[in-house]
């Protein structure tokens, strides 16, 4: 099946650092990409969706200029946790949904876990 | 209300036994219908998509009930492997994907 991939897998960082996430999908175009978070024993939530070329959609609540993401090839996309607080640790997962596909199937990467001391 | 509700759980079963799921969802325009799988701290991993006739795979059937709007999800032969939560996911016509809360299975030998 299509594989997505996210890097780095774990993160520990100080606070006030930056850290970059990448979703890449491996064998599939991904015109849309969606990042997720989720804290312990809660469901993923949906932070934004990446759209390839164009500015990403956030969810309400979401700080845009916290959370950057570039979706600039089908194949790519970043988040950016910027000034990173103890209180963005969590788990970041991307996923992405294959152009053309009839399946309709999300692949999700396998997550990234962020720790801000 | 939530858009999508499951019981949280956590089921606790022996080996060998039938559990079942439920989910409910609130959209009554949602089109798509997945069951995904977590294991602790890993990444979801899709386990079934849900047809509208139902639908099996080995030791997994899955069930929607469009009137109702609720979705099944029934494990037959439990195995210590299937231990992790399930998660229903609801998606609407464009891109839009809810994520249910999850429910958690622990099979016990």
């Amino acid at each position: 099946g299509a594989v997505v991939s996210q890097h780095p897998s774990r993160v520990i960082c100080k606070s006030g650092t930056s850290v970059k996430i990448e979703c890449r999908s491996l064998d599939f175009q991904a015109t849309t990409m969606f990042w997720y978070r989720q804290f312990p024993k809660q469901s993923l939530m949906l932070m934004a969706t990446s759209n390839e070329g164009s500015k990403a959609t956030y969810e309400q609540g979401v700080e845009k200029d916290k959370f950057l993401i570039n979706h600039a090839s089908l194949t790519l996309s970043t988040l950016t946790v910027t000034s990173a607080h103890p209180e963005d640790s969590s788990f970041y997962i991307c996923s992405a949904r294959e152009v053309n596909s009839a399946k309709n199937i999300q692949y999700f990467g396998a997550g990234t876990r962020l720790s801000v001391l | 209300r939530k858009e999508v509700e499951q019981d949280p759980g956590p089921f606790n079963v022996p080996e060998g036994a039938t559990v079942a799921f439920n989910c409910t969802y609130s959209n009554s325009a949602s089109q798509s219908f997945f069951w995904y799988r977590q294991d602790c701290r890993k990444e979801p991993k899709l386990l079934m998509s849900v047809y509208s006739s139902g639908n099996e795979d080995g030791r997994f059937t899955a069930q929607l009930n469009r009137a109702s709007q609720y979705i099944s999800l029934l494990i037959r032969d439990s195995k210590l492997s299937d231990s992790a939560t399930y998660l229903c996911v609801v998606r609407d016509g464009g891109f839009k994907t809810i994520f249910g809360a999850g429910t958690r299975l622990f099979v016990k030998a």
